[in-house]
């Protein structure tokens, strides 16, 4: 099992449409949660970030965490073209280390 | 303020050759990760710096990579000799405390022929 897991994609949804991105992760030990945004070519750029369970919300953006289903999501409402990259899920191990997922490609069409 | 920095950003050598990757953090910023991103897989880390200590060496793939951070202040990856499955995007990274944002480098390509 792969210490932090995502579905590589494409997921594509129309422009307007929330786009929901998942993560599970294996160490219970984890203690803080990252999405980052990578466009191609680009470096990844952290765009939400949580720490307890339950959702956080920034504009656009809601990061949702459940510690005891090792669940970390992020939803991305009203799409945009311009929202088009590959999302990353970093978790800051029980073992001190950020552990990345291979990352969801998600595509918006306009 | 400047952001990470890397340097170069692409870099084409024929296996066997040498190959030094470089990484300037943000000021002030103690914890310095460098990551690899092989085509289509995950980003992999590789070690980690607080100052000039490596905290962390477990990701380093074997002895071929030599990292260091004189002065705690930049860092160099040196991959000596170059093999072809060493073609990827380094990435260097750093924080400011233990658990916070990592700021991400451009990345630099390496490419092995």
């Amino acid at each position: 099992q792969k210490e932090v897991e995502q579905n590589s994609g494409p997921l594509s949804v129309p422009e307007g449409a929330i786009a929901s991105l998942n993560c599970t992760y294996s160490d219970r030990g984890s203690q803080s949660f990252f999405w980052y945004r990578q466009y191609s070519g680009k470096s990844p750029e952290l765009i939400m970030s949580i720490y307890s369970n339950g959702d956080k919300e920034d504009g656009r953006f809601t990061a949702q965490l459940n510690k005891a289903s090792q669940y970390v999501s992020l939803l991305i409402r009203d799409s945009q073209p311009s929202d088009s990259a590959t999302y990353l899920c970093a978790v800051f191990s029980g073992t001190y280390k950020y552990i990345f997922g291979t990352g969801t490609r998600l595509k918006v069409l306009a | 303020e400047a952001g990470v920095t890397q340097f170069p950003s692409h870099s084409v050598i024929e296996k066997g050759q040498t190959v030094t990757l470089r990484c300037d953090p943000i000021s002030g910023h103690d914890n310095l990760y460098w990551y690899r991103r092989v085509m289509g897989k995950e980003i992999k880390f590789l070690l980690h710096f607080v100052k000039e200590s490596k905290q962390d060496e477990s990701g380093m793939p074997n002895n071929r990579f030599l990292a260091e951070r004189t002065g705690g202040t930049y860092s160099t990856l040196k991959v000596q000799p170059a093999e072809l499955e060493d073609s990827g995007v380094y990435f260097c990274a750093s924080s400011q405390g233990d658990s916070g944002e990592l700021f991400f480098g451009e990345g630099s390509r390496l490419t092995v022929l």
